[in-house]
């Protein structure tokens, strides 16, 4: 079955940048893509973008436009997103979640919890 | 963007009851390809979200037949004819029919 197994718990200082990764089984990695989702307690879940794992193509949210990348590395089934200019308003849960078959999040990872504090 | 909004914030249910969850939208979610991009989710204590309807009123995968979806424009309904203890948790809609994709604040369902 469809699985996502994210990295751990960061804590970051103001101004710094995260990586977190999403590891896929149970499917063709390159035949769907991959979906960022964050849940803070203010803005409730924010939908960030996707990076089709097939083509490396990405897709943003204009909020972070600038501020988010997202990769992949095939030969592991590995998709990251990386956000820099950290402030305390990126402190959220992360989760990566894979399509539907559409542009639906529709299998989710267990969430990476991202801590901002000087 | 498109702006999703939930009725009630809050409901509390007992056992064996029904309960209703409304999402309007500020846009029709109907897609050009002819369907409607609009989403259930259940989010239980401590877990990720987990897809429950899609397209508005298709269950998804092992979703219990107690929850259904309907609607169409911009006003949508999720309904559960017979609560139980496991449904309890909160309640998003989302819409996908264009980006960015948007998220309801959710409605947190509780059990008397």
């Amino acid at each position: 079955q469809v699985h996502l197994v994210q990295s751990g718990a960061e804590v970051k200082k103001p101004g710094a940048s995260v990586k977190v990764s999403c590891t896929a089984s149970g499917y063709t990695f390159t035949d769907y893509s991959i979906h960022w989702v964050r849940q803070t307690p203010g803005q409730g879940l924010e939908w960030m973008g996707w990076i089709h794992p097939h083509s490396g193509g990405t897709n943003f949210a204009m909020k972070f436009l600038g501020r988010v990348s997202m990769t992949r590395d095939t030969s592991i089934t590995t998709v990251y997103m990386v956000l820099s200019g950290l402030t305390s308003d990126d402190a959220a849960v992360y989760y990566c979640a894979r399509e539907l078959g559409g542009p639906t999040p529709a299998y989710w990872g267990q969430g990476t919890l991202v801590s901002v504090s000087s | 963007d498109i702006v999703m909004t939930q009725t009630p914030v809050s409901l509390s249910v007992t056992p064996g009851q029904p309960a209703s969850i409304s999402c309007k939208s500020s846009q029709g979610l109907v897609h050009r390809d002819g369907k409607t991009y609009l989403f259930w989710y259940l989010q239980k204590p401590g877990q990720s979200p987990q897809l429950l309807i899609n397209e508005a009123s298709n269950r998804f995968s092992g979703v219990p037949d107690r929850f259904s979806g309907s609607g169409s424009g911009t006003d949508f309904t999720l309904k559960i004819s017979r609560v139980e203890t496991e449904d309890v948790g909160v309640y998003y809609c989302m819409q996908s029919v264009e980006y960015p994709i948007t998220f309801g604040q959710g409605t947190r369902l509780e059990i008397k």
